[in-house]
């Protein structure tokens, strides 16, 4: 099972943009395909994209599309995500995770720790 | 787009069972993995396509069916209180779906 550990806490003012990146262990990173997802305070998980490393392909939540990219450095095994054009309630918890099942669908397997992003004047 | 609804909070006595459901439109005719999320930790994935993880208890266990998906968590530990999410992969808009949670306390 892969093991992902994510960047560490970032603040942000509103309009500007942040970076979080996960590095992958424990298996055969272009093996698994991953996703972003996203956790507002008392909020449940918001899907934001994901990406299929082997294929370079990836895919953005509609409520993200023009705002988000994901990419994954393969010789790295790290996963980045961007989001751009910042507001408060961007204001959450960011996480990666893996699927062993590539097919669209799949289960998450295994998450990163989290990454807290705030947006804050 | 594709809405999925959960109760928000169950109460359970230790040792009863517990039942969370997930609700949405013809949700049998989609594989629905469930994921537990204690305070302060990231979710952790309790069923997949009604199956359990490796290292999952087995008084774990999912079904689905019509407009129902249900998670059941037998003889219930003081452990087992989190809140839980149910998802699904929505074909038309071609994107993953979480439901709101459940809170499950532990009497």
């Amino acid at each position: 099972q892969v093991q992902l550990v994510q960047s560490g806490a970032v603040v942000r003012k509103p309009g500007s943009s942040v970076s979080v990146s996960c590095k992958a262990s424990g298996g055969r990173f272009d093996r698994y395909a991953y996703n972003w997802v996203r956790q507002a305070p008392g909020q449940g998980p918001e899907w934001m994209g994901g990406i299929l490393p082997i294929r370079r392909r990836t895919q953005d939540a509609q409520s993200f599309k023009g705002r988000v990219t994901i990419t994954a450095d393969i010789s790295t095994s790290t996963l980045h995500l961007e989001l751009n054009t910042l507001r408060s309630d961007d204001t959450a918890i960011y996480y990666c995770t893996s699927s062993r099942n590539v097919a669209a669908g799949g289960s998450f397997d295994s998450w990163g720790q989290g990454t807290l992003v705030t947006v804050s004047a | 787009s594709y809405v999925l609804t959960q109760t928000p909070s169950v109460s359970v006595a230790p040792g009863k069972t517990a039942t969370i459901t997930c609700g949405g439109d013809n949700i049998a005719t989609k594989s629905v993995h469930w994921y537990q999320q204690k305070p302060g930790q990231a979710p952790l994935l309790v069923i997949s396509y009604d199956d359990r993880p490796s290292g999952i208890s087995e008084r774990f266990s999912g079904s689905n069916s019509a407009h129902t998906a249900t998670l059941t968590i037998t003889a219930v530990e003081a452990g087992d209180e989190a809140d839980y999410f149910c998802q699904v992969w929505d074909t038309s808009s071609d994107g993953y779906v979480f439901g709101a949670g459940t809170k499950v306390t532990v009497l």
